[in-house]
């Protein structure tokens, strides 16, 4: 019963390297999202998606790629790292459907603590 | 647009003592909201949820919040606080029409629990 694994929990890179960050869940859910988390700043989205091959722009998509080759895979790319990308990233997932019947209650991944020199 | 602020980023209180973690939005329309906790080196898990109906919502580990339309609050609350709460609190906010698929998160309140 893992729920949502992000992989790997903690990476150092130089800047202008590249990585890609691995989500996967074992749920069945539809909608996928990637956040990024701040001193003082809360989380904000910075891509999701509704399903399988979809993606969709959040609030701080800049520098960020995603793919969502496989329903339960959700893939977080950098392909230049910049030290504003500091940051620890969670990844969430949830059912989908209906907000009011509480469809869309996100299950949260442990993060992933990404430092760029 | 919307937004969430959470008054205060850091809350300390003596153990067995009540809390309370105040949050606003700002929204002209009808919102869903959430609290979510983060414990030391763990994702976020959610604490408690109102989406509609009775505007007191009873959430896990003892912890209330009530919504307020009419001063846009959703502060949550536990009358005696343990150690074990200490932890990181986010407030969110879904508004209930239009197209966004995605939840408004706060700064968070760091609430630590003394002995």
């Amino acid at each position: 019963n893992a729920g949502v694994t992000q992989t790997p929990k903690f990476r150092v890179l130089k800047t202008g390297q590249s990585m890609t960050l691995l989500c996967a869940q074992d749920m069945n859910h539809e909608y996928m999202y990637w956040y990024r988390q701040d001193p003082g700043m809360g989380l904000r989205l910075i891509h999701y998606s509704v399903g399988e091959g979809t993606t969709a722009k959040g609030e701080v998509p800049d520098g960020y790629n995603v793919s969502r080759l496989k329903k339960q895979n959700f893939l977080l790319g950098l392909e230049s790292a910049a030290p504003s990308q500091t940051s620890v990233y969670f990844c969430a997932s949830s059912r989908g459907g209906d907000w009011s019947s509480g469809a869309n209650v996100l299950t949260f991944g442990a993060g992933s603590r990404l430092t760029v020199l | 647009a919307q937004s969430v602020t959470q008054l205060d980023s850091q809350v300390p209180v003596f153990e067995e003592a009540p809390v309370e973690l105040r949050c606003n939005y700002s929204s002209s329309v009808s919102v869903y909201l959430f609290w979510y906790v983060q414990y030391p080196n763990q994702g976020l898990q959610l604490l408690l949820k109102y989406l509609s109906g009775s505007t007191l919502v009873k959430g896990i580990n003892g912890f209330e919040a009530e919504f307020n339309k009419s001063q846009t609050s959703f502060h949550l609350r536990k009358p005696s606080v343990h150690i074990s709460d200490t932890a990181e609190y986010f407030c969110a906010v879904r508004v209930f029409s239009g197209s966004a698929r995605q939840l408004t998160f706060g700064s968070g309140t760091q609430l630590t629990v003394l002995p």
